[in-house]
């Protein structure tokens, strides 16, 4: 049974501060790592995808991954309060975001002004 | 591009009764996927569609949950007959299937409660 864990918060983070989300995994053969973002009474909507080692960056946010530790995180710098939401973890295996994803629980983030 | 489009939005049913939930892709996207989410919960995977082939139903509930995806379009959830703990947001989403790694775009959601 794969499982994706995450730390549900609320994490609570100031405004332009940098928010610090992580995320650990099971499954060694796991291959493809997305972050996704979900505001209340919203589907979720895709942040970032990562699937080599180390850090991958696509404007405010950073996702980086650890495979030996089975470790995924994201970093938003420069926190907005539209920032505001539930960041869930997904992991895929080889075929990517064509496979079917494993979610974390999702940690709620809280930006405040 | 039109996104993935869901109906009903919302649902309210007794226990025991039936339910039936449907899904538009978007257009040209082959692998379709029903997710279940429960409140403070990630979404789970509860089957996925390769065109009109089932890819992945290990975690279908199969007493009383099925799912269908006739021509390879549009997609349908059923469960009968209901529980209260099937009270979820029932998500689908599309991916096309080129590269290593695709995006997966949810749709807005049904909104089951059973009581």
């Amino acid at each position: 049974q794969k499982e994706v864990e995450q730390n549900s918060g609320p994490l609570s983070v100031p405004e332009g501060a940098i928010a610090s989300l992580n995320c650990t995994y099971s499954d060694r053969g796991s291959q493809s790592f997305f972050w996704y973002r979900q505001y209340s009474g919203k589907s979720p909507e895709l942040i970032m995808f990562i699937y080599s080692n180390g850090d991958k960056e696509d404007g405010r946010f950073t996702a980086q991954l650890n495979k030996a530790s089975q470790y995924v995180s994201l970093l938003i710098r420069d926190s907005q309060p539209s920032d505001s939401a539930t960041y869930l973890c997904a992991v895929g295996g080889m075929g990517g975001g064509a496979d079917g994803l494993t979610f974390g629980k999702g940690t709620h983030l809280i930006i405040q002004p | 591009e039109a996104g993935v489009a869901q109906s009903p939005r919302y649902k309210i049913i007794e226990k025991r009764q039936s339910v039936a939930f449907w899904c538009n892709p978007i257009s040209g996207h082959a692998t379709l996927y029903w997710y279940q989410q429960i409140l403070g919960q990630g979404p789970k995977l509860l089957i996925q569609f390769q065109n009109n082939g089932v890819v992945d139903d290990s975690q279908l509930p199969k007493d009383r949950f099925s799912a269908e995806r006739l021509k390879g379009v549009d997609s349908t959830l059923k469960i009968q007959p209901a529980k209260l703990e099937d009270s979820a947001v029932y998500l689908c989403a599309s991916s096309s299937t080129t590269g290593f790694v695709t995006e997966a775009f949810f749709g807005q959601g049904t909104r089951l409660t059973v009581v």
